[in-house]
């Protein structure tokens, strides 16, 4: 049972350039949630999924910022007309929902823009 | 929303020694409170979790505490090792709700 996959580990973009961050849940697992980390800062929520459904977004920027998590496919954290300030490391992590069950996440990818 | 703080941001123990700590919470409806290790270039990996109807819970080296009246919650190395060297990320809150991280202390073992 592969654990939680993100790829790329690595994504390198020019200032405007759309940012595409793939994460593939454990399987067996419906849930999704992105955490951006900054540096020397901790892990701040963005967005909860559930299959095909937004649950919570309360930690995504309005613009620039989109997720998706389809039917089929992994979980996309979409940013476009990137900037500077959106280098960082985003993981995602994927869980069954159940409440109070542990979340597994995935390695992340460092986004750096330049 | 909750709101949790994490003490230190670094911290240095010898070989041996134990380590402590701590994170405070602002949500009284918090019951889940895991801990994460992150260790370089890898994702932060569950390494204990309480909830809270349970006050203390220990594996092996590893032990938290949860203090529901005072909101505050600790984490516990004894005899810590080098490879114990990471950082630690506190939590609270509800898989249904935003999980909300501390920021994070970087604990390293001397040897």
């Amino acid at each position: 049972n592969a654990g939680v996959m993100q790829n790329p580990r690595h994504l390198v973009r020019r200032r405007g350039q759309e940012a595409r961050l793939r994460c593939s849940p454990m399987k067996g697992h419906s849930h999704v949630y992105w955490y951006r980390q900054l540096p020397e800062e901790g892990l701040k929520f963005m967005v909860y999924l559930q299959k095909e459904n937004i649950i919570d977004e309360s930690g995504m920027p309005k613009e620039r910022f989109s997720a998706e998590f389809p039917k089929e496919g992994p979980s996309i954290l979409r940013i476009q007309q990137v900037v500077r300030g959106d280098s960082a490391a985003y993981f995602c992590a994927s869980s069954t929902g159940t409440a109070n069950t542990e979340a597994f996440f995935g390695q992340g990818t460092r986004l750096t823009v330049v | 929303g909750e709101n949790v703080e994490q003490h230190p941001s670094t911290l240095s123990v010898q070989e041996g020694d134990s380590a402590v700590i701590k994170c405070t919470y602002s949500d009284s409806a918090s019951n889940y409170f895991p801990w994460y290790k992150q260790e370089l270039g890898k994702g932060p990996q569950l390494i204990i979790d309480i909830r809270s109807n349970v006050g203390e819970k220990k594996d092996q080296r590893i032990a938290v505490t949860l203090n529901k009246t005072a909101k505050h919650f600790s984490l516990h190395i004894t005899e810590t090792q080098p490879e114990d060297s990471a950082v630690y990320f506190c939590a609270a809150g509800e898989w249904d709700n935003d999980m909300r991280f501390g920021a994070g202390t970087r604990l390293t073992v001397k040897p």
